[in-house]
Protein backbone atom coordinates (compact mmCIF):
# COMPACT_ATOMS: atom_id res chain seq x y z
CA UNK A 1 0.00 0.00 0.00
CA UNK A 2 1.42 3.15 -0.85
CA UNK A 3 1.84 6.02 1.87
CA UNK A 4 -0.91 8.55 -0.42
CA UNK A 5 -2.90 7.33 -2.61
CA UNK A 6 -4.94 9.59 -5.26
CA UNK A 7 -7.71 8.59 -7.88
CA UNK A 8 -5.57 9.12 -11.34
CA UNK A 9 -8.83 10.47 -13.22
CA UNK A 10 -8.93 11.05 -15.84
CA UNK A 11 -11.47 13.65 -14.90
CA UNK A 12 -13.72 15.94 -17.00
CA UNK A 13 -15.98 18.51 -16.13
CA UNK A 14 -17.79 21.13 -18.09
CA UNK A 15 -16.85 24.93 -17.25
CA UNK A 16 -18.41 26.26 -14.30
CA UNK A 17 -18.48 23.21 -12.44
CA UNK A 18 -17.23 22.31 -9.15
CA UNK A 19 -14.54 19.94 -8.66
CA UNK A 20 -13.53 17.65 -5.81
CA UNK A 21 -9.83 16.16 -5.93
CA UNK A 22 -8.72 13.78 -3.01
CA UNK A 23 -6.27 12.17 -1.26
CA UNK A 24 -5.76 9.80 1.72
CA UNK A 25 -2.68 9.02 3.39
CA UNK A 26 -1.31 6.46 6.23
CA UNK A 27 1.53 8.09 7.82
CA UNK A 28 0.57 9.82 11.12
CA UNK A 29 4.11 11.42 10.89
CA UNK A 30 2.79 13.99 7.85
CA UNK A 31 2.46 17.40 9.04
CA UNK A 32 2.18 19.78 6.19
CA UNK A 33 -0.09 19.56 3.29
CA UNK A 34 0.09 20.76 -0.33
CA UNK A 35 -1.46 20.88 -4.09
CA UNK A 36 0.26 21.39 -7.27
CA UNK A 37 -0.78 21.98 -10.40
CA UNK A 38 1.16 20.57 -13.21
CA UNK A 39 0.47 21.74 -16.95
CA UNK A 40 1.01 19.89 -19.76
CA UNK A 41 5.10 19.34 -20.02
CA UNK A 42 6.07 21.81 -17.42
CA UNK A 43 7.05 21.31 -13.30
CA UNK A 44 4.83 21.37 -10.89
CA UNK A 45 3.89 24.76 -9.21
CA UNK A 46 2.48 25.31 -5.52
CA UNK A 47 -1.30 25.97 -5.26
CA UNK A 48 -2.31 25.91 -2.18
CA UNK A 49 -0.62 24.63 1.44
CA UNK A 50 -2.37 23.66 4.74
CA UNK A 51 -1.19 22.72 8.44
CA UNK A 52 -4.03 21.78 10.58
CA UNK A 53 -7.41 20.30 9.91
CA UNK A 54 -10.19 22.56 8.43
CA UNK A 55 -10.36 24.29 5.22
CA UNK A 56 -8.37 27.16 3.76
CA UNK A 57 -9.23 29.32 0.99
CA UNK A 58 -7.25 31.12 -2.22
CA UNK A 59 -9.89 32.43 -4.54
CA UNK A 60 -11.83 29.64 -6.59
CA UNK A 61 -9.42 27.03 -4.54
CA UNK A 62 -10.44 25.54 -1.04
CA UNK A 63 -8.06 22.83 0.39
CA UNK A 64 -9.39 21.01 3.28
CA UNK A 65 -7.54 18.52 5.88
CA UNK A 66 -9.37 15.90 8.16
CA UNK A 67 -6.52 14.91 9.89
CA UNK A 68 -8.33 12.37 12.10
CA UNK A 69 -9.54 10.51 8.86
CA UNK A 70 -6.23 10.90 7.04
CA UNK A 71 -7.83 12.67 4.36
CA UNK A 72 -7.18 15.94 2.66
CA UNK A 73 -9.66 17.45 -0.61
CA UNK A 74 -9.32 20.19 -3.27
CA UNK A 75 -11.83 22.13 -3.90
CA UNK A 76 -12.22 24.26 -7.33
CA UNK A 77 -15.46 26.24 -7.78
CA UNK A 78 -16.59 27.84 -11.29
CA UNK A 79 -14.31 25.56 -12.89
CA UNK A 80 -12.59 26.89 -15.95
CA UNK A 81 -10.84 25.51 -19.16
CA UNK A 82 -7.27 26.93 -18.17
CA UNK A 83 -7.95 24.66 -15.09
CA UNK A 84 -6.78 21.83 -16.98
CA UNK A 85 -3.71 20.02 -15.47
CA UNK A 86 -2.93 17.08 -13.34
CA UNK A 87 -3.08 17.83 -9.72
CA UNK A 88 -1.00 16.50 -7.24
CA UNK A 89 -1.17 16.44 -3.58
CA UNK A 90 1.82 16.41 -1.59
CA UNK A 91 2.59 15.94 2.32
CA UNK A 92 5.64 16.63 4.32
CA UNK A 93 7.49 14.96 7.48
CA UNK A 94 11.45 14.60 8.36
CA UNK A 95 13.11 11.73 6.81
CA UNK A 96 16.53 11.25 7.25
CA UNK A 97 18.37 15.08 7.41
CA UNK A 98 15.84 16.85 5.73
CA UNK A 99 11.96 17.38 5.13
CA UNK A 100 10.73 15.89 2.12
CA UNK A 101 7.77 15.79 0.19
CA UNK A 102 5.85 12.38 -0.41
CA UNK A 103 3.68 13.20 -3.78
CA UNK A 104 0.38 11.56 -4.60
CA UNK A 105 0.03 9.89 -8.46
CA UNK A 106 -1.63 12.81 -9.47
CA UNK A 107 -4.80 13.34 -11.28
CA UNK A 108 -5.58 14.46 -14.65
CA UNK A 109 -8.21 17.07 -15.15
CA UNK A 110 -9.79 18.56 -18.63
CA UNK A 111 -12.42 21.54 -17.90
CA UNK A 112 -14.18 21.74 -21.04
CA UNK A 113 -15.75 24.73 -22.65
CA UNK B 1 14.90 36.14 -10.47
CA UNK B 2 14.66 33.27 -12.55
CA UNK B 3 13.88 30.51 -9.69
CA UNK B 4 14.89 26.79 -10.58
CA UNK B 5 16.64 26.59 -13.58
CA UNK B 6 17.68 23.01 -15.40
CA UNK B 7 19.51 21.84 -18.29
CA UNK B 8 19.61 20.84 -20.92
CA UNK B 9 15.38 20.69 -21.29
CA UNK B 10 15.61 17.66 -23.69
CA UNK B 11 18.37 14.99 -23.77
CA UNK B 12 18.51 11.27 -25.96
CA UNK B 13 21.05 9.04 -24.68
CA UNK B 14 22.26 5.25 -25.81
CA UNK B 15 22.66 2.44 -23.56
CA UNK B 16 25.86 2.76 -21.47
CA UNK B 17 26.79 7.00 -22.75
CA UNK B 18 26.47 8.80 -19.65
CA UNK B 19 25.21 12.45 -18.99
CA UNK B 20 24.99 15.34 -16.07
CA UNK B 21 21.64 17.29 -15.31
CA UNK B 22 22.52 20.40 -14.52
CA UNK B 23 20.20 22.37 -11.53
CA UNK B 24 20.56 25.77 -10.55
CA UNK B 25 18.12 27.81 -7.85
CA UNK B 26 18.72 31.55 -7.12
CA UNK B 27 16.20 31.79 -3.83
CA UNK B 28 19.48 31.60 -1.26
CA UNK B 29 17.43 27.94 -0.62
CA UNK B 30 19.37 25.28 1.60
CA UNK B 31 17.92 22.11 0.54
CA UNK B 32 17.34 21.08 -3.03
CA UNK B 33 15.77 17.41 -4.95
CA UNK B 34 15.81 15.72 -7.66
CA UNK B 35 12.53 13.82 -8.87
CA UNK B 36 12.10 11.63 -11.71
CA UNK B 37 8.52 11.46 -13.28
CA UNK B 38 7.03 8.62 -14.73
CA UNK B 39 3.16 7.68 -15.76
CA UNK B 40 1.02 6.17 -13.05
CA UNK B 41 4.28 6.62 -10.44
CA UNK B 42 3.72 10.30 -9.80
CA UNK B 43 7.56 12.20 -8.29
CA UNK B 44 10.03 9.64 -7.06
CA UNK B 45 12.47 11.07 -4.65
CA UNK B 46 16.60 10.07 -6.10
CA UNK B 47 18.71 12.39 -4.32
CA UNK B 48 18.31 15.35 -1.83
CA UNK B 49 20.74 17.67 -0.24
CA UNK B 50 19.68 19.06 3.06
CA UNK B 51 21.94 21.59 2.85
CA UNK B 52 25.54 22.64 1.28
CA UNK B 53 28.22 19.96 1.08
CA UNK B 54 25.67 17.50 2.16
CA UNK B 55 23.52 14.40 -0.14
CA UNK B 56 21.18 11.61 1.01
CA UNK B 57 19.61 9.04 -1.30
CA UNK B 58 15.87 9.30 -1.73
CA UNK B 59 13.68 6.51 -2.95
CA UNK B 60 15.58 5.11 -5.97
CA UNK B 61 18.88 6.45 -5.89
CA UNK B 62 20.14 3.54 -7.92
CA UNK B 63 22.19 4.67 -11.46
CA UNK B 64 22.66 7.73 -10.14
CA UNK B 65 24.94 10.17 -8.29
CA UNK B 66 24.82 13.53 -7.05
CA UNK B 67 27.26 16.35 -6.21
CA UNK B 68 25.81 19.43 -4.36
CA UNK B 69 28.86 22.20 -6.19
CA UNK B 70 27.31 24.89 -3.53
CA UNK B 71 24.44 26.34 -2.63
CA UNK B 72 23.01 27.09 -5.67
CA UNK B 73 23.86 24.12 -8.07
CA UNK B 74 22.72 20.92 -7.95
CA UNK B 75 24.19 17.93 -10.48
CA UNK B 76 22.46 14.51 -11.14
CA UNK B 77 24.93 12.23 -13.28
CA UNK B 78 23.99 8.89 -14.74
CA UNK B 79 27.26 7.05 -15.64
CA UNK B 80 25.91 4.37 -17.46
CA UNK B 81 22.29 5.22 -18.87
CA UNK B 82 19.63 2.36 -18.99
CA UNK B 83 16.51 2.47 -20.87
CA UNK B 84 14.78 2.27 -17.26
CA UNK B 85 16.14 5.68 -16.26
CA UNK B 86 14.28 6.82 -19.07
CA UNK B 87 12.22 9.43 -17.65
CA UNK B 88 11.58 13.42 -16.84
CA UNK B 89 13.52 14.36 -14.35
CA UNK B 90 12.80 17.67 -11.80
CA UNK B 91 14.79 19.61 -10.05
CA UNK B 92 13.05 21.01 -6.84
CA UNK B 93 14.52 24.06 -3.80
CA UNK B 94 13.01 24.39 -0.63
CA UNK B 95 14.20 26.94 2.70
CA UNK B 96 13.50 23.56 4.76
CA UNK B 97 11.91 26.08 6.71
CA UNK B 98 8.16 27.08 7.25
CA UNK B 99 5.95 25.13 5.37
CA UNK B 100 8.45 22.81 3.70
CA UNK B 101 7.48 23.86 -0.04
CA UNK B 102 9.17 23.14 -2.72
CA UNK B 103 9.70 25.25 -6.11
CA UNK B 104 10.11 23.16 -9.18
CA UNK B 105 12.39 23.41 -12.38
CA UNK B 106 11.01 22.99 -15.95
CA UNK B 107 12.22 19.73 -15.69
CA UNK B 108 14.57 17.84 -18.39
CA UNK B 109 12.87 14.94 -20.59
CA UNK B 110 15.52 12.07 -20.85
CA UNK B 111 15.28 9.26 -23.33
CA UNK B 112 17.53 6.45 -23.60
CA UNK B 113 17.63 4.25 -26.46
Amino acid sequence: QKEVEQDPGPLSVPEGAIVSLNCTYSNSAFQYFMWYRQYSRKGPELLMYTYSSGNKEDGRFTAQVDKSSKYISLFIRDSQPSDSATYLCAMSALWGSARQLTFGSGTQLTVLP
Amino acid sequence: NAGVTQTPKFQVLKTGQSMTLQCAQDMNHNSMYWYRQDPGMGLRLIYYSASEGTTDKGEVPNGYNVSRLNKREFSLRLESAAPSQTSVYFCASSDSQGTDTQYFGPGTRLTVL
